[in-house]
């Protein structure tokens, strides 16, 4: 089983580029979220999609975009990269009912984009 | 405001012994608290997830504990193993922020199991 697959595992860019992290759940998971995690911080939501055809800004939106592209891929991008993105990227998918989270659903997580700006 | 806050931050144990890692949070109200392992360059995985009524849940080796009236929660590790070795963290989630699946993450605790 794949679960959450995203690519690339790790980028570096220049100052200003511009770049799309990729993620793509097999679950059949509604709900999808992309988190930073920086070292002596926990993990932030940057941007998160309750359903297909949704898109709501986390804790740290400013500086990135996302696309709910269909119900499997959901993916992060970078417009004008900065230094302070630097950061490991990752992306996670649950099943969206309001009482299944509610009791407890699981979110299960990508294995992590690792990016530098320089 | 929500936090979650874990200790100790760091931990190193021999093989075979037995710890436990402590969770605090002041997340209200609260829904339900979860405990994830992260291994080195990898996601996180859960282990448990206890909700409101539930006071301890074991997966293998690991148990953990909550205590909803003083906000805390424990994940005990039973006759640790090298493949232990790795960051856990506790992650909480309010009932108002559970619609839209928010978490409230811990920075973790990285434990170290030494032969």
């Amino acid at each position: 089983n794949a679960g959450v697959t995203q690519t690339p595992k790790f980028q570096v860019l220049k100052t200003g580029q511009s770049m799309t992290l990729q993620c793509a759940q097999d679950m059949n998971h509604n709900s999808m979220y992309w988190y930073r995690q920086d070292p002596g911080m926990g993990l932030r939501l940057i941007y998160y999609s309750a359903s297909e055809g949704t898109t709501d800004k986390g804790e740290v939106p400013n500086g990135y975009n996302v696309s709910r592209l269909n119900k499997r891929e959901f993916s992060l991008r970078l417009e004008s990269a900065a230094p302070s993105q630097t950061s490991v990227y990752f992306c996670a998918s649950s099943e969206w009912r309001h009482a299944t989270l509610r009791s407890g659903n699981t979110i299960y997580f990508g294995e992590g984009s690792w990016l530098t700006v320089v | 405001k929500n936090q979650v806050e874990q200790s100790p931050q760091s931990l190193i144990i021999l093989e075979g012994k037995n710890c436990t890692l402590q969770c605090n949070y002041t997340v209200s109200p609260f829904s339900n608290l979860r405990w994830y392992k992260q291994d080195t360059g990898r996601g996180p995985v859960s282990l448990t997830i206890m909700t409101f009524s539930e006071n301890t849940k074991s997966n293998g080796r690991y148990t953990a504990t909550l205590d909803a009236d003083t906000k805390q929660s424990s994940l005990h590790i039973t006759a640790s193993q090298l493949s232990d070795s790795a960051s856990y963290i506790c992650v909480v989630s309010a009932f108002s922020d559970s619609n839209t699946g928010k978490l409230i993450f811990g920075q973790g605790t990285t434990l170290q199991v030494k032969p």
